[in-house]
């Protein structure tokens, strides 16, 4: 299974963009790769997906090189409400049986 | 439509205790895994139900065991149980099998979890 090394914190100021970096070098074929954000004292909640190139959706953007190495979460205009613990995961689900594969998470604190 | 519902919120055990903790399901999911996570951790998988089977366990010891019920809702138990047994437990549900092939992974729906503290 492939590991994810992400940073451990980030701060950030309200209204700016956010770019979060995962890397996982030993990112199978069939990987996907997925964010979760997760609040204090309640569960993870899913973000955004994808296999390569640039996935967006309402919440954020994810960047995929071409090499699939890295990944790169990006957050436009954030506010303080996205103080959160973000998650990067790599993976394919169902060949895993279903578990998902949690690291540290990166911290973020956004400021007024 | 309700999400995942966990009970209860909190939970005080002292050691050597048993405890039950319990996870109703997203409408319309009929599996459903089980998360430990430790302060400042990220979660852990224990192990996930599917058509009331225990189909995958992670690296957890036997005291950790469960059960699902036929309308898809499940229980995860922990018995004699230690200081380090202190967590946010959370149950996650998903809409298929999982082993329904395709592509992508299935996305986990978590419940807002169960905090034990043992004494």
């Amino acid at each position: 299974l492939a590991k994810t090394t992400q940073p451990i914190s980030m701060d950030s100021y309200e209204g700016q963009e956010v770019n979060i970096t995962c890397s996982h070098n030993n990112i199978a074929t069939n990987d996907y790769i997925t964010w979760y954000q997760q609040f204090p004292s309640q569960g993870p909640r899913f973000i955004i997906q994808g296999y390569k190139t640039k996935v967006t959706n309402e919440v954020a953007s994810l960047f995929i090189p071409a090499d699939r190495k890295s990944s790169t979460l990006s957050l436009p205009r954030v506010s303080l409400s996205d103080t959160a613990v973000y998650y990067c995961l790599v993976g394919v689900y169902y060949n895993q049986g279903g578990k998902l594969i949690f690291g540290q998470g990166t911290e973020l604190s956004v400021k007024p | 439509d309700a999400g995942v519902t966990q009970s209860p919120t909190h939970l005080i055990k002292t050691r050597g205790q048993q405890v039950t903790l319990r996870c109703s399901p997203k409408s319309g999911h009929d599996t459903v895994s089980w998360y430990q996570q430790a302060l400042g951790q990220g979660p852990q998988f224990i192990f996930q139900y599917y058509e009331e089977e225990e189909r995958q366990r992670g690296n957890f010891p036997d005291r950790f065991s469960g059960h699902q019920f036929p309308n898809y809702s499940s229980e995860l138990n922990v018995n004699a149980l230690l200081l380090g047994d202190s967590a946010l437990y959370l149950c996650a549900s998903s809409p298929t099998g999982g082993l329904a092939g395709g592509h992508g992974t299935d996305t986990q729906y978590f419940g807002p979890g169960t905090r034990l503290t043992v004494l």
